[in-house]
């Protein structure tokens, strides 16, 4: 199916363990986001990519890794998962930075 | 600091009235505003997105406003339907080429009563 998507959709972890959180996208979008969205803040940038192997660091990059060694995979990877971490992520991709299209969202529980 | 501030932060109407949504930013220099629906559990869909030039689009019963010199910015729901619960974010680009700079408010909570 075309479009762009998330796995999983929620996922629950420990502190400490390492978490890798999935995004697809079929359109062939340059560029490639991921936020997270947390009660009373807007959407948070962590990462950006505009191309394949070109990343970026968001407002919130700390303590997360990415990696887009394809067009259309843009991993998201908490090395040690930290409680303040539990929170929605959405991946978003974009063929121009202007339109964005997100994804359903992944709901992480750090425990 | 860029901030985009939306206001009410929750609203509750009846079916078939109409709401006004408000957002102010303080983004600098302007690129374009946009709106998004994330209905709940789902991520943000755009409804409309508006640049410096235009002041006013529409899209069904949405019609956005902006007015680049005070820098606010509405969206106006005709007729509200049960569907129309969700939250809506006002998005703002301060620059046309980074990702970095586009600031994202944080929503209105529409609730629909039939």
């Amino acid at each position: 199916d075309a479009g762009i998507t998330q796995s999983p959709r929620y996922k629950i972890t420990e502190t400490g363990r390492q978490v890798t959180l999935m995004c697809h996208q079929t359109w062939s979008h340059s560029y490639m986001f991921w936020y997270r969205q947390d009660l009373g803040h807007g959407l948070r940038l962590i990462y950006y990519s505009a191309a394949a192997d070109i990343t970026d660091k968001g407002e919130v990059p700390d303590g997360y890794v990415v990696s887009r060694s394809k067009t259309e995979n843009f991993p998201l990877t908490l090395e040690s998962a930290t409680r303040s971490q539990t929170s929605v992520y959405f991946c978003a991709s974009s063929e121009d930075n202007y339109g964005y299209t997100f994804g359903s969202g992944t709901r992480l529980t750090v425990v | 600091k860029n901030q985009v501030e939306q206001s009410p932060q929750s609203l509750i109407i009846l079916e078939g009235k109409n709401c006004t949504l408000q957002c102010n930013y303080t983004v600098s220099p302007f690129s374009n505003l946009r709106w998004y629906k994330q209905d709940t559990g789902r991520g943000p869909v755009s409804l409309t997105i508006m640049t410096f030039s235009e002041n006013t689009k529409s899209n069904g019963r949405y019609t956005a406003t902006l007015d680049a010199d005070t820098k606010q910015s509405s969206l106006h729901i005709t007729a509200s339907q049960l569907s129309d619960s969700a939250s809506y974010i006002c998005v703002v680009s301060g620059e046309y080429s980074s990702a970095s700079k586009i600031i994202f408010g944080s929503g209105t909570r529409l609730s629909i009563r039939p």
